[in-house]
């Protein structure tokens, strides 16, 4: 029962570099949604996937892009990484994006940028 | 813009205490609130979803109740243990917007 499944689960970068950050979920969820998680600023909404083929920006969207693949798939791209990217990111999917049904978060993605 | 905020930041009880965490958002038009769970290195889990149009809701020890007029929710949780140490949030989902998360309450419950 994987749930949300995300990759890597830990990452490295130089600034200036680009990565994807992979996210997958195999309950057949509607909408999918891209957060960071910084120290004393709470979780923080990146993008958002309300159902396949749409995409919206969340509170914190600039030096990120996203692609909704399929309905299983959705990746955070990061092109020129910068320090103030260091976080954790955290994948999550539910039902619907109204919240009618809880979401469904993965372990998340350690990136530090030097 | 939703504002949502848990006080207190931090909390440490005995074992076997009684205990209330509590939420408050800036706008009530919500339709939905959600209390998590997140423990250390992991991501979160999802304890309790209250409805708009409800006042309550209960998963064995815990109990979330919602004013929404008031712009408040509190997490009761009963005869805490030591298992129940973990970081607890708060998020609402309103107008156009996915979740609005607090900064959570840091439980930490000795034995």
């Amino acid at each position: 029962n994987a749930g949300v499944t995300q990759t890597p689960k830990f990452q490295v970068l130089k600034t200036g570099q680009s990565m994807t950050l992979q996210c997958a979920q195999d309950m057949n969820h509607n909408s999918m949604y891209w957060y960071r998680q910084d120290p004393g600023m709470g979780l923080r909404l990146i993008y958002y996937s309300a159902s396949e083929g749409t995409t919206d920006k969340g509170e914190v969207p600039n030096g990120y892009n996203v692609s909704r693949l399929n309905k299983r798939e959705f990746s955070l791209r990061l092109e020129s990484a910068a320090p103030s990217q260091t976080s954790v990111y955290f994948c999550a999917s539910s039902a619907d994006y109204r919240g009618g049904q809880p979401q469904h978060f993965g372990d998340g993605t350690r990136l530090s940028i030097l | 813009k939703q504002e949502v905020t848990q006080i207190p930041a931090a909390l440490s009880v005995p074992e076997g205490e009684n205990l209330v965490l509590n939420c408050s958002f800036t706008d009530s038009a919500i339709y939905n609130l959600q209390w998590f769970r997140q423990d250390p290195g992991k991501g979160l889990t999802s304890l309790l979803l209250i409805q708009s149009s409800q006042r309550e809701q209960t998963s064995g020890r815990l109990n979330a109740s919602l004013d929404k007029s008031s712009g408040r929710s509190t997490l009761y949780i009963a005869a805490s243990q030591p298992g129940d140490s973990a970081t607890y949030l708060c998020a609402v989902v309103s107008g156009n917007t996915p979740l609005v998360f607090g900064k959570g309450t840091r439980l930490s419950v000795i034995a």
